[in-house]
């Protein structure tokens, strides 16, 4: 059973502090990792996607991911009591090679107190 | 509206009655997913289609639920006989046929059985 795993938080940080969210994955041959937002109520919203070793950067938003520890990660800095949401981090089976259905974790829930 | 498309937003039904969901994929592409969501839980993959094809439906439950992806039209999540535990979250995705790409969500479906 290919899982991803998530601390469901409630994960709380002060406005302006640096967020950081974790995942693990259990499918070692994995080579696509995606980081999705959810607001209560509202449908995932992707944020970022990693596909190689080390850090990728989209502003506010870093994702770290480390395939020898099967480890995926997102930080947010300066964060903003509008990050406050669920992180969901997801997973595409290496079965499925370069498409196919993603595996997602349950998700941390982020609060970014003002 | 370019997004993944997705009616109804919710749907009450009886149980024993009939639930149809539907989705038009964004513009341009021609996989399709539907996932579900319980309150609290994370997104449980159902099935994964191509136009008239199922590549992957291993997360259906065995019986009572159904999926399509015609030729032409919307894909339908089909649920028979519903039961209060089918109450819950279906979320849409869908992703162009080429290259490593991520899941873009439609808006979902709350279906409520009564």
């Amino acid at each position: 059973q290919k899982e991803v795993e998530q601390n469901s938080g409630p994960l709380s940080v002060p406005e302006g502090a640096i967020a950081s969210l974790n995942c693990t994955y259990s499918d070692r041959g994995s080579q696509s990792f995606f980081w999705y937002r959810q607001y209560s109520g509202k449908s995932p919203e992707l944020i970022m996607f990693i596909y190689s070793n080390g850090d990728k950067e989209d502003g506010r938003f870093t994702a770290q991911l480390n395939k020898a520890s099967q480890y995926v990660s997102l930080l947010i800095r300066d964060s903003q009591p509008s990050d406050s949401a669920t992180y969901l981090c997801a997973v595409r089976p290496a079965v499925r090679g370069s498409q196919g259905n993603l595996i997602f974790g349950k998700g941390t829930k982020l609060s970014v107190k003002p | 509206n370019a997004g993944v498309m997705q009616n109804p937003r919710h749907l009450v039904r009886r149980r024993g009655q009939e639930a149809r969901l539907r989705c038009s994929p964004m513009k341009g592409h021609s996989h399709v997913y539907w996932y579900r969501q319980l309150p609290e839980e994370g997104l449980k993959f159902m099935v994964y289609l191509q136009k008239e094809n199922i590549i992957d439906e291993s997360g259906m439950p065995k019986e009572r639920f159904s999926a399509e992806f015609p030729k032409e039209g919307p894909s339908i999540l089909r649920i028979q006989q519903v039961v209060r535990g089918d109450s819950a979250a279906y979320f849409c995705a869908s992703s162009p046929s080429q290259g490593n790409s991520p899941l873009h969500f439609g808006n979902g479906t709350r279906l409520t059985v009564t």
